[in-house]
């Protein structure tokens, strides 16, 4: 049961232009969702986070957006980068749980020169 | 400062035997957290400590799997009688604890022949 999908294992971008990576989940319980970055050979490392009492986190060229009767979360990267090329994933926690992170499977995304 | 260290970095062993995978977390870190990548999957969690305590152990696959950690740092995940499907890269995170981001290792990839 995949409780965290990221439906488009991949996704090819022009330089400059707007990355959207997409995320649903199913769990109502989960409230906190991040989005890491992970590079071949390297572990995920953090990108940005949104609580569920917000609808939008913007840090930098990195906006999540958090639609939650939608249960749907996107990650809008502008203007993307080739150094932005590198597998995304989401993840979800409930935060008054463990902690434990759900993933899903990962977009990856390739910045086109 | 150092971040999230773990070894050995690739692992290939016999179906049947036995590995020791090692997670050096950040100092000062209380929360450690194992996780597993199977090819072309998500992070899977597995399970989580908590100080030298594991209140949640509900990813182990199996009886196979165990882990440890002593003085609130270092931890060692054990897989008896490895399988194939136990071949993954294996990754371990550390955080300050509730609400704090997670800091993941480079991980260990595990082969089993």
């Amino acid at each position: 049961d995949q409780q965290v999908k990221q439906n488009s294992p991949s996704l090819s971008v022009q330089e400059g232009r707007i990355s959207i990576l997409n995320c649903d989940y199913t769990n109502s319980m989960f409230d906190y969702f991040l989005w890491y970055k992970k590079y071949p050979a390297e572990g995920p490392t953090f990108l940005i986070s949104i609580s569920s009492i917000k609808d939008k986190n913007e840090d930098g060229r990195f906006t999540v957006f958090l639609n939650k009767s939608a249960k749907h979360l996107s990650l809008h990267i502008v203007p993307s980068q080739p150094g932005d090329s590198a597998v995304y994933f989401c993840a979800a926690s409930a935060i008054f749980g463990n902690e434990k992170l759900t993933f899903g499977t990962g977009t990856r995304l390739t910045i086109i020169p | 400062g150092a971040g999230v260290s773990q070894s050995p970095s690739n692992k290939v062993t016999e179906k049947g035997k036995d590995v020791e995978l090692r997670c050096d977390p950040i100092s000062g870190h209380t929360a450690l957290y194992w996780y597993r990548q199977r090819l072309g999957q998500g992070l899977e969690f597995l399970i989580y400590f908590q100080g030298n305590s594991a209140p949640d152990k509900s990813g182990l696959p199996s009886d196979r799997f165990s882990a440890e950690r002593t003085g609130e740092s270092v931890s060692t995940l054990t897989i008896q009688r490895t399988q194939q499907e136990d071949s993954a890269v294996y990754l371990c995170a550390s955080s300050l604890g509730r609400g704090n981001e997670q800091f993941f290792g480079p991980g260990t990839r595990l082969t089993v022949l």
